[in-house]
């Protein structure tokens, strides 16, 4: 979707490197989330954030660190990047629909390809 | 939460009808069904919804039993360019930041 934008595409670096992946959106959702993928699995979640004051956990945030800079504007860092740290990382927005009881719907970046050696 | 459990793959051909079904026995009483479609290199794609019985959009069916505990996505005379990885999540606003992507299933349409 390209109203979901992520930087970079494509990253390699090194052991004990310190990277950031940056995520902008341009549909004023106040929700955006970070997930990794790895070969054959399905997502899993980071981080987390319903406005800009908020920061949560997801499944596996040991690792990574994130940054709501603004309500656009969604960072995932790694400190110290590790081998295992290699994956697809996609972030994603939502909108929250105060009196709507059904699960909201996710728009996804196009994703950014994390190489660690 | 509640499980979902999908065929892990599936083949098709060109111009047949398709139907993917999940399992979510322990579905709460709250939860809404989503589907999800993923090409490869890029992120999922919100599909279709529903809670109960039948819901159609302009690409695909979702079928939903009275009891629930189970849905099929159907997507009517699939092309090659439908072949990509669908997930079945369920979940209910509050869960939202939470919403669990399993392994999804595999569909690969030939032609």
């Amino acid at each position: 979707d390209a109203d979901v934008t992520q930087t970079p595409r494509n990253r390699i670096t090194k052991t004990g490197k310190r990277i950031m992946l940056e995520c902008s959106q341009t549909k004023g959702h106040d929700r955006m989330y970070w997930y990794r993928q790895d070969p054959g699995l399905g997502l899993r979640l980071i981080y987390y954030s319903f406005d800009v004051k908020d920061i949560n956990k997801g499944e596996i945030s040991d690792g990574y660190s994130v940054s709501r800079q603004a309500q656009a504007k969604f960072s995932l860092s790694l400190e110290s990047a590790i081998p295992n740290q290699t994956a697809l990382y996609f972030c994603a927005t939502s909108d929250a629909a105060p009196l709507a009881p059904y699960q909201e719907t996710q728009y996804f970046g196009p994703g950014t390809r994390l190489l660690v050696l | 939460l509640a499980k979902t459990t999908q065929p892990i793959s599936m083949d098709s051909y060109e111009g047949q009808e398709v139907n993917i079904t999940c399992s979510h026995n322990n579905i709460a009483t709250n939860d809404y069904i989503t589907w999800y479609q993923q090409f490869p290199s890029q992120g999922p794609r919100f599909i279709i919804q529903g809670y109960k019985t039948k819901v159609t959009n302009e690409v695909a069916s979702l079928f939903i039993p009275a009891d629930r505990k189970s849905s099929t996505l159907s997507l009517p005379r699939v092309s090659l360019s439908d072949t990509a990885v669908y997930y079945c999540l369920v979940g209910r606003r509050g869960n939202t930041g939470k919403l669990i992507f399993g392994q999804g299933t595999t569909l690969q349409v030939k032609p």
